[in-house]
């Protein structure tokens, strides 16, 4: 069994400010987690993914997350916050069993960006 | 690539009345999974199919619900008799294994 959880359903930074999201899961076996963002009637975009390479990842518009076992967290951060990056952002986890690719996804956090 | 296509992108409904939502997914995805995204409830996995077999169908709510895929390109959601409670936004993803999910735009549905 596997599940996320997203600390924080709404997020509130100033532009400039850094952006910490928080994303802790539980998976019985090694995982794959990903972040996804969607911006207002949009589907989900994939912001990066880890796939037991480096535990470092960087994604795209400046946004990276790093995979800390100990923690089981997968937090996203980016340096400073554009009012471009306002969304709403997804964590998901998937153990890539071979039936498919299942990712279970998080709750959510939306993020404000204020001027 | 033109991405995951999902039709229509709005469809407005009376209560009792047939509903199908269409889907084409990126070729050479091997998996398709549709979502429902609602503000109470968040997203939710409905189903999904693996090389066009049905894999899991617990998060299909009720027996209103049925979806299919009959071959690789192509994926239907049907809910008949539609009930406002079905209003949300409905998602098409598909993906390859090992690699993340690519979503379609997502149709939102309005049963009145």
């Amino acid at each position: 069994a596997q599940s996320v959880t997203q600390l924080g359903s709404h997020v509130s930074v100033s532009e400039g400010a850094l952006v910490l999201l928080r994303c802790n899961y539980s998976s019985s076996v090694p995982p794959y987690l990903f972040w996804y963002v969607q911006y207002p009637n949009q589907g989900l975009q994939l912001l990066l993914k880890y796939t037991s390479a480096a535990t470092l990842v960087k994604g795209i518009n400046g946004f990276e997350a790093e995979f800390k076992k100990s923690e089981t967290s997968f937090h996203l951060t980016k340096p400073s916050a554009h009012m471009s990056d306002a969304a709403e952002y997804f964590c998901a986890v998937s153990s890539n069993n071979n039936a498919g690719n299942m990712l279970t996804f998080g709750g959510g956090t939306r993020l404000m960006v204020k001027p | 690539d033109a991405g995951v296509i999902q039709s229509p992108r709005h469809e407005v409904t009376e209560m009792g009345q047939e509903v199908t939502l269409r889907c084409k997914p990126i070729s050479g995805h091997n998996s398709l999974f549709w979502y429902r995204q609602t503000m109470m409830r968040g997203l939710e996995l409905l189903i999904y199919f693996n090389n066009n077999v049905p894999i899991d169908d617990s998060g299909m709510p009720e027996d209103r619900f049925s979806a299919k895929m009959p071959n690789a390109s192509f994926s239907t959601l049907k809910i008949q008799p539609s009930e406002p409670r079905d209003s949300a936004v409905y998602f098409c993803a598909s993906s390859w294994t090992g690699g993340g999910y690519t979503f379609g735009s997502g149709t939102r549905l309005t049963v009145v």
